[in-house]
């Protein structure tokens, strides 16, 4: 099945640092999706993305789609307590049945005060 | 505003128990429905997912099965629980003409 490569796998930062993550996918995408996953819920979604360059904010996060198609980046600025968790990108490649989304293995962020 | 609800929210069940774990979306008409399993090590593995009543796609042949038997219900089911369905189960549900899913607070099953 597609692979979406997700990396780094952890992150140890000291709170106040900006954070960088990124994915990486062997197809073209058409959406992108980044969420975040708190310890024993279920993942939220942050950002959407639609199209190739686009550069989207949401409060410290901003997430930009790739213009290969293929890759994502998600940074976090000004990183505080609350941002552990874990981050995931997703997405469907160019082939994906409506709704079928493949998921990178995440991010798992911890942030030290 | 949409919800979705899962329960029960822990389960703890013996080797060879059935299963039955509950999905409802509130304030939205024919969702996709999904049902994703996420283990220990973090990633989300997608189980099934329905496009309409009745209708169930599955991705992973195994010990479970889904159903579909109202709109904005989908129930996650097994005969005989193995050891390995041990997890995290997760309901996403997403518009039909979008890829943005939307998950439950999930369940934590764990079998002894």
């Amino acid at each position: 099945g597609q692979q979406l490569n997700q990396s780094p796998q952890s992150m140890f930062i000291q709170e106040g640092e900006d954070v960088s993550m990124n994915c990486t996918s062997s197809s073209i995408f058409n959406t992108w999706l980044w969420y975040k996953q708190d310890p024993g819920e279920g993942p939220v979604l942050l950002i959407a993305l639609y199209k190739a360059g686009e550069l989207t904010s949401n409060g410290r996060l901003t997430a930009q789609f790739g213009i290969t198609r293929k890759d994502s980046f998600l940074n976090i600025s000004a990183s505080i307590p609350s941002d552990v968790g874990i981050y995931f990108c997703a997405g469907p490649n160019r082939g994906s049945t409506l709704g079928r989304l493949y998921f990178g293995r995440g991010t798992q962020l911890t942030v030290w005060p | 505003s949409q919800t979705i609800h899962q329960w029960p929210a822990t389960l703890v069940q013996p080797v060879g128990s059935p299963l039955s774990l509950e999905c409802t979306v509130e304030g939205t008409s024919n969702p996709n429905l999904y049902w994703y399993r996420q283990a220990a090590g973090r990633g989300l593995q997608l189980l099934f997912y329905s496009v309409g009543i009745g209708q169930i796609s599955s991705e992973v042949p195994q010990n479970l099965s889904a159903s579909r038997p109202q709109d904005r219900q989908f129930i996650l089911s097994s005969k005989k629980l193995l050891l390995s369905d041990s997890g995290f189960y997760l309901c996403a549900w997403s518009p039909g003409e979008f890829y943005e899913q939307y998950f439950g607070p999930g369940t934590r099953l764990t079998v002894t």
